[in-house]
């Protein structure tokens, strides 16, 4: 089955500052992989996704992510960050002929004013 | 994209009561999902529910304490059967939405936050 760790539960950054939240996967198949946003008491948003395409996706808001199938990561950047991006942040994956989506654990970010 | 809501958005329930969860879609779709969400955690799928076929529970979830209804191709219900204080969750449906050759995508509800006393 696939899985996902996400390190760091807890990410602060400032304002402005460059947003880094790490994602790798266990797979020997390079799965579907998905970042979605969860702000506080809504449902989940979905970022941006990696479906075998391109291995730089951009999504929403500003935010992008690498598929590195060396290193098995798809870490979730931004290159600034706003007040509006303190969230929860989880990492998923499928497996490609399967829509189940196994999540991390998620991160919180903070942004400093 | 699709517009998912859930009713009702969150409830304060009895133990060894039920809840049913109902989720509607705005758009036809094959696959729904349901999701729990604990306090503080991730999320945790339950079972995958089809139209026309009973739904498919994960491990850990069976069908006695989470009963599904599946009644046609834009509504599931999801029921939180005899609670316990444990159940105290979010409770997250979801739906796959096919995009063509760049996979699919997967929408999900506001969610239903219960809390078991």
């Amino acid at each position: 089955a696939q899985s996902v760790t996400q390190l760091g539960s807890h990410v602060s950054v400032s304002e402005g500052a460059l947003v880094l939240l790490r994602c790798n996967y266990s797979s020997s198949v390079p799965p579907y992989l998905f970042w979605y946003v969860q702000y506080p008491n809504q449902g989940l948003q979905l970022l941006l996704k990696y479906t075998s395409a391109a291995t730089l996706v951009k999504g929403i808001n500003g935010f992008e992510a690498e598929f590195k199938k060396s290193e098995t990561s798809f870490h979730l950047t931004k290159p600034s960050a706003h007040m509006s991006d303190a969230a929860e942040y989880f990492c998923a994956v499928s497996e490609l002929d399967d829509y189940k989506l196994s999540f991390g654990a998620g991160t919180t970010v903070t942004v400093r004013a | 994209s699709a517009v998912i809501s859930q009713k009702p958005s969150r409830d304060i329930c009895q133990r060894g009561t039920s809840l049913t969860i109902q989720c509607q879609v705005d758009s036809q779709v094959t696959m729904m999902f349901w999701y729990r969400q604990q306090p503080g955690q991730s999320l945790t799928l339950i079972a995958t529910a089809n139209q026309g076929s009973e739904a498919t529970y994960e491990s850990g979830f069976v069908i006695d304490k989470f009963p599904i209804s599946r009644p046609n191709l834009t509504f599931s219900t999801l029921t939180v059967s005899n609670m316990s204080p444990e159940d105290s969750s979010i409770y997250l449906c979801s739906v796959e939405h096919p995009t063509g050759v760049d996979g699919y995508e997967q929408y999900f509800g506001p969610g239903t936050r219960l809390t078991v006393t």
